[in-house]
């Protein structure tokens, strides 16, 4: 069936280092997209979002960029944090009509201080 | 002052047991969902309810009974717990209805119920 993957199970940064988890969706229709972020003993948390009309959308140190033509997602995450590690998972639904998000497996990301 | 609450938190029981886990939403949202999430951390949608109607029902075991007694509150009850039903469990909300193309999907997750199925 058609899921939500991502390439990389755990993401190693140093502290201060950009970081870059990437997301690939098989569902040509979805045409919204979220990343959420999961700390140890809590449930996931918003971080942002993008619409397919749009190719990037920018927050506070965080950039999500989308690609329709080869199906690709990516969370970019400037100077990380100690606070930043985390699971992160990019999550899709078709904005249309009653939905639930369909969310990929995680990615761990660890960083070094 | 929690916006998604669940309870309890933690549940241990026996395999065969009947138990609940409860939750409640105070962001007026009309939308709740339950998530299921295995060891892999993997997060699959159980059912979803708008203003109280059952509008998502995946493909979940009949022992597994959501239970909506007002658009607050979205309760899960399951029946004859297996090994296999270890897992977290997350309860969410959302604000569907905004009018017309003013959806937002953003969901408002609780802290989780971990239940473990000895």
């Amino acid at each position: 069936g058609e899921s939500v993957g991502l390439h990389l199970p755990t993401l190693s940064v140093q502290e201060g280092d950009n970081s870059i988890i990437n997301c690939a969706y098989s569902n040509s229709a979805s045409d919204y997209f979220i990343w959420y972020k999961q700390e140890s003993g809590k449930g996931p948390q918003f971080i942002i979002d993008i619409r397919s009309n749009m190719d990037k959308r920018q927050g506070q140190r965080v950039t999500v960029l989308l690609n329709k033509t080869v199906k690709h997602l990516s969370l970019q995450i400037a100077a990380t944090q100690p606070g930043d590690s985390a699971v992160y998972f990019c999550a899709e639904t078709l904005d249309t009509g009653r939905r639930a998000l369909t969310f990929g497996s995680g990615t761990r990301l660890q960083v070094q201080p | 002052d929690t916006a998604v609450s669940q309870t309890p938190k933690y549940l241990v029981t026996q395999m065969g047991n009947d138990k609940s886990i409860k939750c409640e939403q105070n962001l007026g949202h009309d939308t709740m969902y339950w998530y299921k999430q295995d060891s892999k951390k993997f997060l699959k949608i159980m059912f979803s309810y708008n203003n109280k109607e059952l509008i998502i029902n995946e493909t979940v075991p009949n022992r597994f009974s959501p239970k909506s007694p007002d658009k607050a509150h979205l309760n899960l009850h399951i029946n004859s717990l297996e090994l296999g039903d270890s897992a977290v469990y997350f309860c969410a909300s959302s604000q569907e209805n905004r009018g017309v193309g003013l959806k937002t999907g953003e969901l408002f997750f609780g802290e989780g119920s971990r239940l473990t199925v000895l």
